[in-house]
């Protein structure tokens, strides 16, 4: 069963770092890409960044270029974000997602179940 | 950016039909392919995928769930609608960075 768990969530002030984590399971985790969607408390969904199965390739919204990372840890079948100089509008809860590629698209075919970020002073 | 516009709610009866349509500020085609996929998301948890490359069923999907559409407009239907199936639904496009999500239409009940 593929199973993502995400962790490193809280309450933090504007300004600071929080790192959040993705133990996934279940799957062959090297052979997949991965990435982050965040939903703020009401609101809809936003891609927040994605990564390829090596790492060596990262994206990023523009609201978060520069202020966060995407990193893995194959080894440890791990996914990562980073994520500096938080602002009041990055609160939400951020989603870990399996990117599943076919050879022509990418769909998030696997969720976590969430880790809530808050961001305030 | 390609821009998802979804309505933002939907009232539907059980067991009648319900007809949820995407429309995307560009073609997300591709050489034939729709990069156009649909997610569930019931209150307190996380999306699941429902639809991808436009039409194909996602595994353990039920089969009351299809979607349809090419180049701009696409739809996800529910046919019939069970009480089950209460939740907000998102289309999101794979074709360009960023990837983006329509605002979602919440499926509620007549």
């Amino acid at each position: 069963e593929v199973q993502l768990v995400e962790s490193g969530g809280g309450l933090v002030q504007p300004g600071r770092s929080l790192k959040l984590s993705c133990a996934a399971s279940g799957f062959t985790f090297s052979n997949y890409g991965m990435a982050w969607v965040c939903q703020a408390p009401t609101k809809g969904l936003e891609w927040v960044a994605s990564i390829s199965t090596g790492g060596g390739n990262t994206y990023y919204r523009d609201s978060v270029k520069g202020r966060f990372t995407i990193s893995r840890d194959n080894a440890k079948n791990t996914l990562y974000l980073q994520m500096d100089s938080l602002r009041s509008e990055d609160t939400a809860t951020y989603y870990c997602a399996r990117d599943y590629y076919d050879g022509y698209y990418y769909v998030m075919d696997a969720w976590g179940q969430g880790a809530s970020v808050t961001v305030s002073s | 950016d390609i821009v998802l516009t979804q309505s933002p709610a939907l009232a539907v009866s059980l067991e009648q039909r319900a007809t949820i349509s995407c429309k995307t500020s560009q073609n997300v085609d591709n050489y034939g392919i729709s990069y156009m996929h649909w997610y569930q998301q019931k209150p307190g948890q996380q999306p699941k995928l429902l639809i991808y490359e436009g039409s194909n069923l996602a595994s353990g999907i039920p089969a009351r769930f299809s979607g349809s559409g090419s180049g701009t407009d696409f739809t996800l239907t529910i046919d019939p609608v069970e009480a089950d199936d209460i939740a907000t639904y998102y289309c999101q496009q794979s074709k360009d960075y960023p990837r983006t999500f329509g605002g979602g239409t919440k499926l509620e009940l007549k």
